[in-house]
Formats: C-alpha cells, sequence, structure tokens
C-alpha cells in the first residue's frame, strides 16, 4: 500500500550542483504535484501536472524543472542548486476535479550549503 | 495580501475543550475549501473539505464556510492532545482547476 514515493529522503548539496527528485505514486492518478515547504510560508506549489504529458508552473517555479515521466512518475530537478532553495519538498497526486483531496508522499529534506 | 491567511499560533486549548481555527480567502470566486492536518514532521493529510455555505460535520470535526465573508473556520470538539498538530486552510481559486493554494497553517497545542 505505497501511495505516493519520493526519494530521496534527505540530501545535502553543494551550491550549484544538480540533483533530481523522484515521485511515483500508485493510485492511477491523473494530477500530480511538487510543494515545497518552508517554516512560516506553508505549502508553496512549484510546478504541477494535471495529465501525463502536461505541466503547468505554479507559484514558485524559478530554479526548478519537471518531467511528467508517465502516468506514475513526475520528478523534479534542481539544475543549479541554490542557498534559497533549502526546503522540505513534498510530492503529492489527486484526482482531477473538485474533491481537492492530495495524497502526499513522505517529504524530501533537502540542505544546499 | 496573501491568498490565503491563517493565524500561525500557536493556539493553546486544554483537553475537552473546543478549539477554533480560522482562515480567510481573497478570490471571492473560490469554489472549494480544506482543512489538511500536518504533524509535526509528517506529510499534510486532508480532514474535512466544504463546498457550501453553512457547515459540515464530521465526528468531532465541523467545517464552517462563509462565502459573503470570505471566511473558513474548523472546529475541533472535545480535543484531544493527538490534535496536536498544524492545520492547513486550502482554496482552490477562481479557474485553477485543481490547484490547492495553502495558508501558512496554525499550530494548535491541546494540553493536559
Amino acid at each position: 500500500n505505497a501511495g505516493v514515493t519520493q526519494t530521496p529522503k534527505f540530501q545535502v548539496l553543494k551550491t550549484g550542483q544538480s540533483m533530481t527528485l523522484q515521485c511515483a505514486q500508485d493510485m492511477n492518478h491523473n494530477s500530480m504535484y511538487w510543494y515545497r515547504q518552508d517554516p512560516g510560508m506553508g505549502l508553496r506549489l512549484i510546478y504541477y501536472s494535471a495529465s501525463e504529458g502536461t505541466t503547468d508552473k505554479g507559484e514558485v517555479p524559478n530554479g526548478y524543472n519537471v518531467s511528467r515521466l508517465n502516468k506514475r512518475e513526475f520528478s523534479l530537478r534542481l539544475e543549479s542548486a541554490a542557498p534559497s532553495q533549502t526546503s522540505v519538498y513534498f510530492c503529492a497526486s489527486s484526482d482531477m476535479g473538485r474533491t481537492g483531496e492530495l495524497f502526499f508522499g513522505e517529504g524530501s529534506r533537502l540542505t544546499v550549503l | 495580501q496573501k491568498e490565503v491567511e491563517q493565524n500561525s499560533g500557536p493556539l493553546s486549548v486544554p483537553e475537552g475543550a473546543i478549539a477554533s481555527l480560522n482562515c480567510t480567502y481573497s478570490d471571492r470566486g473560490s469554489q472549494s475549501f480544506f482543512w489538511y492536518r500536518q504533524y509535526s514532521g509528517k506529510s499534510p493529510e486532508l480532514i474535512m473539505s466544504i463546498y457550501s455555505n453553512g457547515d459540515k460535520e464530521d465526528g468531532r470535526f465541523t467545517a464552517q464556510l462563509n462565502k459573503a465573508s470570505q471566511y473558513v473556520s474548523l472546529l475541533i470538539r472535545d480535543s484531544q492532545p493527538s490534535d496536536s498538530a498544524t492545520y492547513l486552510c486550502a482554496v482552490i481559486p477562481t479557474g485553477t482547476a485543481s490547484k490547492l493554494t495553502f495558508g501558512t497553517g496554525t499550530r494548535l497545542q491541546v494540553t493536559l
């Protein structure tokens, strides 16, 4: 009963390094999301994908790229990490529509030195 | 003005009391409203959704929506220490399909 699986759970990078956060869901959901959560800032949407083959920018997309590889997988890439990208990243999925129920992964804690 | 505003707290209530959590939103056309609970170090989980003006009850939880005042609230009756968490208000703004916008959350502490 995996739900939404994110890897890695923890990562430390140096400024300028690149990395990819992986996310996979097994609930056959159409929509997938990447949020970041910072103290006092709540959850902010980075990118989302309404369906396979589509992606759209959220509130804070600068410095990130995404790939919706197939219906199950949605990856987030940092091409040149900056200290401002130190955060907890959450992947989520949902059925399209008004239900608003997002199923979240456990989160990935990223530190950029 | 932030799209979804919440008092960050902490809101401290004694065990057995009613906890009242409040949220205001800026987009008058928003139609869908949600409360998520997030325990420290964990991911958020949906506890209530509400779409129409009025109250919606689910166990010890009641969500209240007033679209005219652009105000959503969550009441937790008979608060338990296990209710201690951060409560996130979320809204689907007009024309954004399923893109939820979250408030910063209110931290609730239920004391013994």
